[in-house]
């Protein structure tokens, strides 16, 4: 066990729509990163969330935002979906002060599965 | 930009077979080098990392990866395969003091045939 929930598992959306992921970190964890693992390709990182602030944000457009919460969960949102974001999102949590550059300890999650049509 | 490419896409080897993996990265500068695993269904697992010293380092499950500055490469090798190593393998980096990013490589499939 990974100790990262995602939330939900599959989701299915159509064009235009708008769609919110959820994500709670490992116990004692404080920081959590998002990524998107299209089929066939690794996974690319979108951004990182510590103290409830955006720390560091991959290429990724203004359509992804997210949201860290007090207790460290936090959630991905995407608007107006494009077909080309399907893709398996994955969240990782880790410890600042200790996962921060190295990464020693991240946990992943098993991802959310979305898929838009 | 900072890139991590991994050499085959698709690997299909037998049970006791030897494995090496290729990965190169590109990036001048100081960095820390991952390989994860993820099995069918499951969520990404570390296998080793390299943060500095020997460059020779060993993971989980026999696993171990050698690092060659010289040619930007940490490629994983394991001396004899299971078919329980059947998984996707991605090769990631990380650029000292940048925050923590991972950059991923597009990721190798093994299948072991029992």
């Amino acid at each position: 066990d990974a100790g990262v929930t995602q939330s939900p598992t599959h989701l299915i959306k159509t064009r235009g729509q708008q769609v919110t992921l959820r994500c709670s970190p490992k116990s004692g964890h404080d920081t959590v990163s998002w990524y998107q693992q299209a089929l066939g390709q690794g996974p690319q990182f979108i951004f990182q969330y510590y103290e409830e602030e955006e720390r560091q944000r991959g290429n990724f457009p203004d359509r992804f935002s997210g949201h860290q919460f007090p207790n460290y969960s936090s959630e991905l949102n995407v608007n107006a979906l494009l077909l080309g974001d399907s893709a398996l999102y994955l969240c990782a949590s880790s410890l600042s002060g200790q996962g921060q550059t190295t990464n020693e300890k991240l946990f992943f999650g098993s991802g959310t599965q979305l898929s838009v049509l | 930009a900072q890139s991590v490419s991994q050499h085959n896409h698709h690997v299909i080897l037998s049970e006791a077979a030897s494995l090496e993996l290729g990965c190169n990265y590109s990036y001048g500068g100081t960095v820390n080098l991952f390989w994860y695993v993820q099995y069918p269904g499951q969520h990404l697992q570390l296998l080793l990392k390299y943060f500095s010293g020997d460059p020779l380092v060993k993971g989980i499950k026999g696993f171990e990866a050698e690092f060659i500055k010289s040619k930007f490469s940490f490629n994983l090798r394991k001396p004899s395969v299971q078919w329980s190593d059947t998984a996707e393998y991605f090769c990631a980096v990380t650029v000292y003091n940048q925050g923590g990013k991972l950059i991923f490589g597009q990721g190798t499939e093994l299948s072991v045939k029992p």
